[in-house]
């Protein structure tokens, strides 16, 4: 089945803490990105990902940070979380071709995360 | 940057009703997206339109992107109480060397049985 992945879906954690947010998708999408979901403010893009070894920076990139060693897998890291990073985040993935019916996103189910 | 207007930000309507809402921007797009998030899971790709005037149905969903190409909306005919959900609007500016996907703040549907 084709599906993009998240874990964990909840999380609880404290203020500075690290903590890793794993995304996979098994559908050889070049493109994935990460997007956190907040109450009157929808999606907001944090990183997104080109390809392998290609990442860039989305409108609220501060405080995380990313990684692309591998197609199918794109991580979240939050270095020292805060409470105002808790959100609900959104991994997602596409093809990346000319065409734009090609640049649909598939996304996978949230991950909760509480910064205490 | 650029910033989508989504409205309403919620709606209550009975079974059976019609809804329409839509999207604005002060920005040029080349592609608008409307999405369906059901509680607890991720959104949903609804409807893609691709081209200004473009008018794409899917079911009981009705899409348009509008001819300024700063605008769309969405229709639902008959609502039914699966159609309960966060809705959201999406565009895709153009750019080269791949894509940007910005969306609205959504519309929460209600649909009272």
């Amino acid at each position: 089945e084709a599906q993009v992945t998240q874990n964990p879906r909840y999380l609880i954690t404290v203020t500075g803490k690290k903590l890793t947010v794993t995304c996979s998708q098994n559908m050889n999408h070049e493109y994935m990105s990460w997007y956190r979901q907040d109450p009157g403010l929808g999606l907001r893009q944090i990183y997104y990902s080109m390809n392998v070894e290609v990442t860039d920076k989305g409108d609220v990139p501060e405080g995380y940070k990313v990684s692309r060693k591998e197609k199918r897998n794109f991580p979240l890291i939050l270095e020292s979380p805060s409470p105002n990073q808790t959100s609900l985040y959104f991994c997602a993935s596409s093809y990346l071709g000319a065409s734009p019916s090609y640049n649909e996103q598939f996304f996978g189910p949230g991950t909760r995360l509480t910064v205490l | 940057g650029q910033q989508l207007n989504q409205s309403p930000q919620s709606m209550f309507i009975q079974e059976g009703e019609d809804v329409s809402m839509n999207c604005t921007s002060s920005s040029i797009f080349n592609t608008w997206l409307w999405y369906k998030q059901d509680p607890g899971e991720g959104p949903v790709l609804l409807i893609a339109l691709y081209k200004a005037g473009e008018l794409t149905s899917n079911g009981r969903l009705t899409a348009q992107f509008g001819i300024t190409r700063k605008d769309s909306f969405l229709n639902i005919s008959a609502s039914i109480p699966s159609d309960v959900g966060i809705y959201f609007c999406a565009g895709q500016p153009l750019i080269t060397g791949g894509f940007k996907t910005i969306f609205g703040a959504g519309t929460r549907l209600f649909v009272k049985a």
